[in-house]
């Protein structure tokens, strides 16, 4: 069974850092792009960050590119997502998700871990 | 504001059909696939519906995505009440370069 487990979600002040991670399993994960989705409270899903299988071609939306970066390490099956500058509108539920074999967006999500950006 | 546009609302009665419609432009949906996600609030989001029509196996074929132009829409045959839920369709933009989704759309069963 394919299993997505987020953690690193935390509430961090205005300016800050997080590390965010994602393990995947059920699957072979070098396989599969990845990425990273947010929704913030009450509000609908915004894409974030993706990236493909081996990690040479990342992608961001432009709010968080310079800030975020998105990285795997294949061997742990783990996909990061490392916040900096951390801004209150970040605060979000962030999903981990995994993308088909066509490389389309979310077969897969991860139950989603918090980011609470605040002074 | 979302990329792609939503109806905030639909509702329907059991049984009944239900389309829910997505407008984009020829950056995203005029030339890339759709697809569909239905949340329940409090859980993560599900696939419905990838490559415009095409559903993940253990998808009621009630559910069926379409598109045409640049727009797609996504039907709910035979409504029941564990359809209540929120429903958001995404694609590729290749002007932004990122998936862009709707702003969701509220699926209420009377």
């Amino acid at each position: 069974e394919v299993q997505l487990l987020e953690s690193g979600g935390d509430l961090v002040r205005p300016g800050g850092s997080l590390r965010l991670s994602c393990a995947g399993s059920g699957f072979t994960f070098s396989n599969f792009a990845m990425g990273w989705v947010r929704q913030a409270p009450g509000k609908g899903l915004e894409w974030v960050s993706g990236l493909n299988g081996n990690g040479a071609f990342t992608f961001y939306i432009p709010s968080v590119r310079g800030r975020f970066t998105i990285f795997r390490d294949n061997p742990k099956n783990t996909v990061y997502l490392q916040m900096n500058s951390l801004r209150v509108d970040d605060t979000a539920v962030y999903f981990c998700v995994k993308y088909t074999e066509t490389s389309s967006l979310g077969d897969r999500w991860g139950q989603g871990t918090l980011v609470t950006v605040s002074s | 504001q979302s990329v792609l546009t939503q109806p905030p609302s639909v509702s329907g009665t059991p049984g009944q059909r239900v389309i829910i419609s997505c407008s984009g432009s020829s950056s995203n949906i005029g030339q890339k696939p759709v697809n569909w996600f239905q949340q329940v609030p409090g859980t993560a989001p599900k696939l419905l519906a990838y490559k415009d029509h095409q559903r993940p196996s253990g998808v009621p074929d009630r559910f069926s995505g379409s598109k045409a132009g640049t727009s797609a829409s996504l039907a709910i045959s035979g409504l029941q009440s564990e359809d209540e839920a929120d429903y958001y369709c995404a694609s590729w933009d290749v002007n932004l370069n990122a998936w862009v989704f709707g702003g969701g759309t509220k699926v209420t069963v009377l």
